[in-house]
């Protein structure tokens, strides 16, 4: 079975500083995506990384895909109240196999 | 370009009846998924379509549950003498032919069983 680990489940923080979630698997991924959901909201996408050690930016939002493909991060500098939600890692194993979501980083940023 | 339409976005059903959901994905879009999220949890695969194809339905329970996108007109989620523990948001997905791994998710549908 391939699991999809994400840590921390939660975290709070103060408005302005710097924060990193992980998602982590022993499985290895063609591709791996990060969402953003808002409460009674489906998910939004913001990234989809598919080479190892890809870096890619999304404004204040780094993703970093691992060399060896099993595991991402997530680095938000500045956090605003607007970055609040849950974010949602996804792998998926093989080219149009079904994707895997991990349980998700609930993120709260206090003004 | 519309987004991905889910109907309705709440459903009240009492336990033994049936729930229909429907999912019209994006314009283009091929391919459909539905999930299932709990509270405080992640989404869980249930099943993956193309146009009049079951192609993994794996996450889907046996009973009670099935899935189907015909040629015209939307994807149903079609649950069957529903019990309490079918109160869930259940989402749906879409993604074009050529990337699969790219999801677009609709907005919900929220059932809880009485």
């Amino acid at each position: 079975t391939q699991l999809l680990e994400q840590s921390p489940q939660f975290l709070s923080i103060q408005e302005g500083e710097n924060l990193t979630v992980y998602c982590n698997s022993s499985s290895v991924f063609s591709s791996l995506q990060w969402y953003r959901q808002e409460p009674g909201e489906g998910p939004v996408l913001l990234v989809t990384v598919v080479t190892g050690g890809e870096v890619k930016k999304l404004k204040r939002l780094t993703f970093q895909f691992g060399d060896a493909r099993k595991d991402s991060s997530l680095h938000i500098t500045a956090a605003q109240p607007g970055d609040t939600g849950l974010y949602l890692c996804a792998g998926e194993v093989n080219r149009d196999d079904k994707i895997i979501f991990g349980k998700g980083t609930r993120l709260h940023i206090l003004p | 370009n519309a987004g991905v339409m889910q109907n309705p976005r709440h459903l009240v059903r009492r336990r033994g009846q049936e729930a229909r959901l429907r999912c019209s994905p994006m314009k283009g879009h091929s391919h459909v998924y539905w999930y299932r999220q709990l509270p405080e949890e992640g989404l869980k695969f249930m099943v993956y379509l193309q146009k009049e194809n079951i192609i993994d339905e794996s996450g889907m329970p046996k009973e009670r549950f099935s899935a189907e996108f015909p040629k015209e007109g939307p994807s149903i989620l079609r649950i069957q003498q529903v019990v309490r523990g079918d109160s869930a948001a259940y989402f749906c997905a879409s993604s074009p032919l050529l990337n699969t791994d790219t999801q677009y998710f609709g907005p919900g549908t929220r059932l809880t069983v009485l």
